[in-house]
């Protein structure tokens, strides 16, 4: 069964400072990986996924096989940053869709 | 915002009562999903559907029922046998392109069910 962790709850960080949000998994294909993020008051949405490799608000997010990781990552946060955070897992499974989230990690920003 | 909407935005039921939550898309995506967000437990799968007519129990799906008989709608019954069924109920839905892979998935606002 794939599992997905996030060890953090809460993060604060200072504005301007660097945040790494971390994100382990647990399956044994092949992974699909995601970052969803919810905003105060507004839809959970798409942050970013590894197969894109692009970055999102300055976010990125690499995938590494090897310590079965997928961290979310930016060298400056902003205030707007503050917002919840979810990793998650997609996975195939007898031709259905299937994902599964984190518990997220809140991301709070100071000014 | 349009696409994905979820009815009623607050529901208050008695114990011992169903009730059913409403999802709708108009984005024409085949798949739809329903979870369940509690504080401290993220999101944790209730039920899947890839097509019409056929839907998959997810990891929680323990006292609840589904049904997909159109391709823009999944209603969610929350049955009196749930335990604990107070939470915010999110629906989402995503394409399904050839089954190659998982692809992003789209929220609606939820719906916030209280049990009393």
């Amino acid at each position: 069964a794939q599992r997905v962790t996030q060890p953090e709850k809460l993060l604060s960080v200072f504005k301007g400072a660097p945040v790494e949000l971390k994100c382990n998994y647990s399956y044994s294909g092949s992974p699909e990986l995601f970052w969803y993020v919810q905003y105060s008051r507004q839809r959970l949405q798409l942050l970013l996924r590894h197969i894109s490799r692009e970055s999102i608000k300055g976010f990125t997010a690499d995938l590494n096989k090897g310590e079965t990781s997928f961290h979310l990552k930016k060298p400056f946060a902003q205030e707007e940053d503050s917002a919840m955070y979810y990793c998650a897992l997609g996975v195939l499974s007898g031709g259905y869709q299937k994902v599964t989230f984190g518990i997220g990690t809140k991301l709070q920003v100071i000014p | 915002d349009g696409g994905i909407t979820q009815s009623p935005k607050y529901l208050f039921r008695k114990e011992g009562q169903n009730v059913t939550l409403s999802c709708e898309q108009n984005l024409n995506h085949d798949a739809m999903y329903w979870y369940r967000q509690d504080p401290g437990q993220g999101l944790r799968l209730i039920y899947y559907s890839q097509i019409v007519n056929d839907f998959q129990k997810g990891d929680i799906a323990e006292g609840y029922s589904v049904s997909r008989e159109k391709k823009e709608s999944f209603p969610l019954t929350v049955t009196s046998a749930q335990k604990n069924p107070t939470a915010f109920y999110l629906c989402a839905s995503s394409i399904t392109v050839g089954g190659s892979g998982t692809y992003e998935q789209y929220f609606g606002p939820g719906t916030r069910l209280t049990v009393t």
